[in-house]
């Protein structure tokens, strides 16, 4: 089974400054996709920003960028000029190449605090 | 154009009642998940469906069942429930493209 791994409970950062959240998985899967998610105190999930495993360029969304390193099984993302609405929780999430069978893998989350 | 909507938001029960979620999709999508979310944990996998008629365990099935009689309609149903049910439940459907998984706002589970 696959396994996804955030290792910072919980992050700070300076308003404007920039952050870096980390996250790992375990997958024997050749092709996959992985995922960030936001969830501000309304619970609602927001995608953030995705990447597909067979494409070698990291993905990038506005202030919002991955990186993601296949061969170290490694997915983080960083958000630059952070701002007071970035403060959520984010969590990293798989998805095999299962077709619609492949629910999402999450790990545990990292709760992101943005000072203002 | 709701996307996905969950109804209730809120729900309290006592031990051993019975009650039903409802998830309903405008989107027209195929597949359809039900997640739960417990405190300091990410969200995991219940039930899901890859179409009308059809459902498949997921992570945590157990003490639940699902019903998906109309493709826009995902029924998750606790037969007797446990305070180990008490979580926040979301329902979720997929792109049929992009890869991404919509979800609804979630319900508010609390099992006394």
């Amino acid at each position: 089974a696959q396994t996804v791994t955030q290792s910072q409970p919980e992050m700070s950062v300076q308003e404007a400054e920039t952050v870096t959240l980390s996250c790992t998985y375990d997958t024997s899967e050749s092709d996959y996709y992985l995922f960030w998610y936001k969830q501000p105190p309304s619970r609602q999930m927001i995608l953030v920003i995705r990447q597909e495993a067979y494409k070698q360029q990291n993905a990038t969304e506005n202030r919002f960028s991955v990186n993601f390193q296949k061969a170290a099984k490694s997915f983080s993302l960083k958000i630059s000029d952070s701002q007071l609405g970035d403060a959520a929780m984010y969590f990293c999430a798989y998805r095999g190449s299962g077709g619609g069978a492949d629910g999402l893998t999450f790990g545990k989350g990292t709760h992101l605090i943005i000072q203002p | 154009n709701a996307g996905v909507t969950q109804t209730p938001k809120f729900r309290v029960l006592k031990t051993g009642q019975s009650m039903t979620l409802l998830c309903a999709q405008d989107m027209n999508h195929e597949y359809m998940y039900w997640y739960r979310q417990d405190p300091g944990m990410g969200l995991r996998l219940i039930h899901y469906s890859v179409g009308e008629g059809t459902t498949a365990k997921g992570e945590v099935p157990d003490g639940y069942n699902v019903s998906r009689l109309k493709k826009q309609n995902f029924l998750l149903g606790l037969e007797s429930a446990a305070p180990s049910q008490t979580s926040v439940y979301f329902c979720a459907t997929l792109g049929p493209t992009s890869g991404e998984q919509f979800f609804g706002p979630g319900t508010r589970l609390t099992v006394l």
